[in-house]
């Protein structure tokens, strides 16, 4: 069974930085490509994505404040994130990719953890 | 705001038929980019529910379809059902100046009257 768990969240004050993790399981982490997705009030936000080569891309909301690694030695996907803003308050999914008829799709999300920045 | 618009709200009676829009543009779906479709149950993570514009993973009701034309994308629930109340996501890509981005369409809440 593909497990997928987060950890790291809390409080944190603006302009502060926090490390997530994402403990996989179940299925063969270094052949998959991996992402983090935020979801807030607002809905959900792709937030950065690594794939099976290292290479890491973001979108502009976050490109130059947060890092996305893995570690396929040990099942993990990390997000370090920096220069947090109140903006940035939400909770983070690890969310694993696969191919998905022409492209890929996240066929499987992490239960979340909760980031939320205030002073 | 969300690249891709959805209505904020939809409802209907069990049995019934109900439709989701996901309405983009040029950059994404009108791109030629495919459609994923995700089901959120209320305290829960999304969960995919239609794959490629209009395939579903093994486990998921056939009640639910998903179709795309042109810049739009449907989901529908034909016979929709009390346990389907939950918030629904359309994915697509969009080209970016950075390159590819991931994204999501603003939400649909579906209630189930």
């Amino acid at each position: 069974e593909v497990q997928l768990v987060e950890s790291g969240g809390g409080l944190v004050q603006p302009g502060g930085s926090l490390r997530l993790s994402c403990a996989a399981s179940g299925f063969t982490f270094s052949g998959h490509d991996m992402h983090w997705v935020r979801q807030t009030g607002k809905g959900l936000e792709w937030v950065s994505a690594i794939g099976t080569a290292g290479d890491t891309y973001y979108p502009a909301s976050v490109k130059g404040r947060f890092t996305i690694s893995r570690e396929n030695a040990r099942k993990s996907l990390y997000l370090q994130m920096n220069s947090l803003g109140a903006g940035d308050t939400a909770v983070y999914y690890c969310v694993r990719v696969s191919p998905c008829g022409n492209y890929h799709c996240f066929d499987h999300w992490g239960q979340g953890t909760l980031v939320t920045v205030s002073s | 705001q969300s690249v891709l618009t959805q209505p904020p709200s939809v409802s209907g009676a069990p049995g019934q038929k109900i439709t989701i829009s996901c309405i983009g543009s040029s950059s994404n779906i009108g791109a030629g980019f495919d459609v994923h479709w995700y089901q959120q149950l209320p305290g829960t993570a999304p969960k995919l529910l239609i794959f490629g514009n209009s395939n579903r993973p093994s486990g998921v009701p056939d009640r639910f379809s998903g179709s795309k034309s042109g810049t739009s994308a449907s989901l529908a629930i034909t016979g929709v059902q009390v346990e389907d109340e939950a918030d629904y996501y359309c994915q697509s890509y969009d080209s970016s100046p950075s390159g590819l981005d991931w994204v999501f369409g603003g939400g649909t809440k579906l209630t189930v009257l």
